[in-house]
């Protein structure tokens, strides 16, 4: 089955240290994104990339860092320069910036 | 600023039927989308939207004016699973994706 992947579905950290998501996708789509939700407010863009070795930072990059060696993954990293980063973080995929999104299953990040 | 607005929540009876609105100010357009998200779980893509007018889909259509920035999403038939929220967002000139705060719908039976 197609899809997109993430995991844990479920993360704890202590407050100080860095932590990363994980973000898998088999659907052979270019484009990847991370997204943050809170509550009461929309989705905001983290980072995006649109190639393999290439990302761009979103509305909200600082304090997070991300890779893309390989097409199918996008893993996201969670620095201690964060300051609230307790939320529900989605991972989403496109065949290009111009077509819909796909999401993974997310994960919910407490950090402690 | 890019700003979308929709109802925070809304209530209907299962068998009725809803419009969930959305207005939008962005920096150019490049269609609008609704996406379902029941509580916890990942969004799923609804409708698309790109020139004025209705698209029909099953139970669910959505309405595009982008002279007035408005779409709503009408739901038909409402079914209990239909309780979830309904988020709206739209491609700007860059064709990075604005999110609304997105609709709590509450189906009672």
């Amino acid at each position: 089955d197609g899809g997109i992947t993430q995991s844990p579905k479920y993360l704890f950290r202590k407050e100080g240290q860095n932590v990363t998501l994980s973000c898998e996708q088999n659907l052979n789509h270019d484009a990847m994104y991370w997204y943050r939700q809170d509550p009461g407010q929309g989705l905001r863009l983290i980072y995006y990339s649109q190639i393999v070795n290439d990302f761009q930072k979103g509305d909200i990059a600082e304090g997070y860092s991300v890779s893309r060696e390989k097409k199918e993954s996008f893993p996201l990293t969670v620095t201690s320069a964060q300051k609230n980063p307790t939320a529900f973080y989605l991972c989403a995929s496109s065949t290009g910036v111009a077509n819909e999104q796909f999401f993974g299953p997310g994960t919910r990040l407490t950090v402690l | 600023g890019q700003n979308i607005d929709q109802p925070t929540e809304m209530t209907a009876t299962e068998g009725a039927i809803v419009q969930i609105n959305c207005t939008y100010q962005t920096s150019g357009f490049n269609g609008l989308f609704w996406y379902q998200q029941h509580a916890g779980e990942a969004p799923t893509f609804l409708s698309y939207n790109v020139l004025d007018g209705l698209e029909e889909k099953g139970r669910f259509s959505s309405f595009l004016s982008r002279s007035k920035g408005y779409s709503y999403l009408l739901l038909k038939e409402l079914q209990m699973k239909d309780s979830a929220s309904y988020l709206c967002a739209v491609r700007d000139s860059n064709y990075q994706l604005i999110w609304g705060a997105g609709t709590k719908l509450i189906i009672k039976p």
